[in-house]
């Protein structure tokens, strides 16, 4: 079946840097790509909808400047989370829609631990 | 604003009874709905799905029913296994390849 491959799955960084975290699809083409953010026994909340080859889409409350998302290809997608806070620490989940598919198929998840 | 709603943060069945895990949703333009499984620092993990043209779908010990009317679906495992034990997700969405808009969960606790 499709998978999707994510990394880190997790990261601890010093408050002030950023972090890049990757979601490549192995085996299908992911025309869409979607960004979740899960706190603590908290429902998976979209952050951003990407498609390749164009900007992103982001939810309201979102700030794009500090999660920039890159599609630039069909197989993969960056969410980098710049000059990172405590108060980002959390569980980000990708989720890709294969082109012409149905389905989604989620990352891992990636444990993001700001200090 | 919460459009999918899963009213019980948890649930506890013994081993080879049925699990029933409830699902309302506020979203009436919602015609796509999955069931995910969850363990802690993991992806979630797809069971089962089910469109609003439907109103039953099974898959082996999983069984996902649709009362549109009500707004309100259900996912039924029978008979519940302790590997069962994890955390569900209701989603839906607006239409078939649009984001999903998830409840909170319930921790499904299978008991032998």
């Amino acid at each position: 079946g499709a998978v999707v491959s994510q990394h880190p799955s997790r990261v601890i960084c010093k408050s002030g840097t950023s972090v890049k975290i990757e979601c490549r699809s192995l085996d299908f083409q992911a025309t869409t790509m979607f960004w979740y953010r899960q706190f603590p026994k908290q429902s998976l909340m979209l952050m951003a909808t990407s498609n390749e080859g164009s900007k992103a889409t982001y939810e309201q409350g979102v700030e794009k400047d500090k999660f920039l998302i890159n599609h630039a290809s069909l197989t993969l997608s960056t969410l980098t989370v710049t000059s990172a806070h405590p108060e980002d620490s959390s569980f980000y989940i990708c989720s890709a829609r294969e082109q012409g598919g149905y389905g989604y198929t989620f990352g891992s998840g990636t444990r993001l631990t700001v200090v | 604003d919460q459009q999918v709603k899963q009213n019980s943060p948890s649930l506890s069945v013994q081993e080879g009874r049925i699990s029933i895990l409830n699902c309302d949703y506020t979203n009436s333009m919602f015609d796509y709905f999955l069931w995910y499984k969850k363990y802690p620092a993991e992806g979630p993990t797809f069971l089962i799905s089910i469109s609003s043209i439907k109103d039953k779908n099974e898959d082996g010990r999983f069984t996902v029913f649709l009362n549109k009317s009500a707004k309100h679906l259900s996912l039924h495992i029978v008979p519940s296994q302790p590997g069962d034990s994890a955390v569900y997700f209701c989603a839906a969405s607006a239409h078939s390849g649009y984001a999903l808009n998830f409840g909170k969960g319930t921790s499904l606790l299978v008991t032998p």
